[in-house]
């Protein structure tokens, strides 16, 4: 089955409110990795954190990485209404070669 | 200056044909894959090619055949279409082991083209 689980399926904010997602994996990673995908388009990398870090920051993303529960979260903080996309959670399996498994996806929207 | 391309972007075809979608990319990248995304937005990986030898093939029907020419381009050729074909194909490419460049997050990030959907009737 897959990888990974995310929650919530779908969220609505307002603008300049903050966003969490979360993310469940099932076996041991490399890494876990952050994807967003406009719709129609492509996914576009966010932001990858290792599975000896617990947390990251990238400009407004902010990623926690909890090995233990095997979990992270994504908190997208000061959301605009640029920010309206799908995000998955990928996870980079202890295989050799990498092969990311990915989430069920966040669809995010954020209203103006 | 696209870094990952895919043709056709779309493609609309009858049950039991054959066809073919390109990958393209000019990242100098060692590592390319296909993965499929179907209707509720799971994707999930198909192959993945090193070097144009194959490392990844996962469970995928015999009809589909992918290939490499070389380390920039993977296609992926689809025999007798079916109704459960129809998806989100996306390529995607990645540095990769054996460089000379730096081992971090930019060794491991894909980069991924912007799709090809293709609608099997």
């Amino acid at each position: 089955s897959q990888q990974g689980e995310e929650d919530p399926q779908a969220l609505s904010i307002q603008e300049g409110e903050n966003a969490t997602m979360n993310c469940s994996y099932k076996t041991s990673i490399n890494n876990l990795q952050w994807y967003r995908q406009n719709s129609g388009r492509g996914l576009v990398h966010l932001i990858l954190i290792r599975s000896n870090e617990r947390e990251k920051h990238s400009g407004r993303l902010r990623v926690t990485l909890d090995t233990s529960k095997k979990s992270s979260s994504l908190l997208i903080t000061a959301s605009r209404a640029a920010d309206t996309a799908s995000y998955f959670c990928a996870t980079d399996l202890n295989t050799g070669f990498q092969k990311l498994v990915f989430g069920t996806g966040t669809r995010l929207l954020v209203s103006p | 200056d696209t870094a990952v391309s895919q043709t056709p972007k779309y493609l609309v075809t009858q049950m039991g044909n054959d066809k073919s979608i390109k990958c393209e990319q000019n990242l100098g990248h060692d590592t390319m894959y296909w993965y499929k995304q179907d209707s509720k937005k799971f994707l999930k990986i198909m192959f993945s090619y090193n070097n144009k030898e194959l490392i990844i093939n996962e469970t995928v029907p015999n009809r589909f055949s992918p290939k490499s020419p070389d380390k920039a381009h993977l296609n992926l050729h689809i025999n007798s279409l079916e109704l459960g074909d129809s998806a989100v194909y996306f390529c995607a490419s990645r540095l990769g082991p054996g460089t000379a460049h730096q081992v971090g997050p930019y060794q491991e990030t894909q980069y991924f083209g912007p799709g090809t959907r293709l609608l099997v009737l």
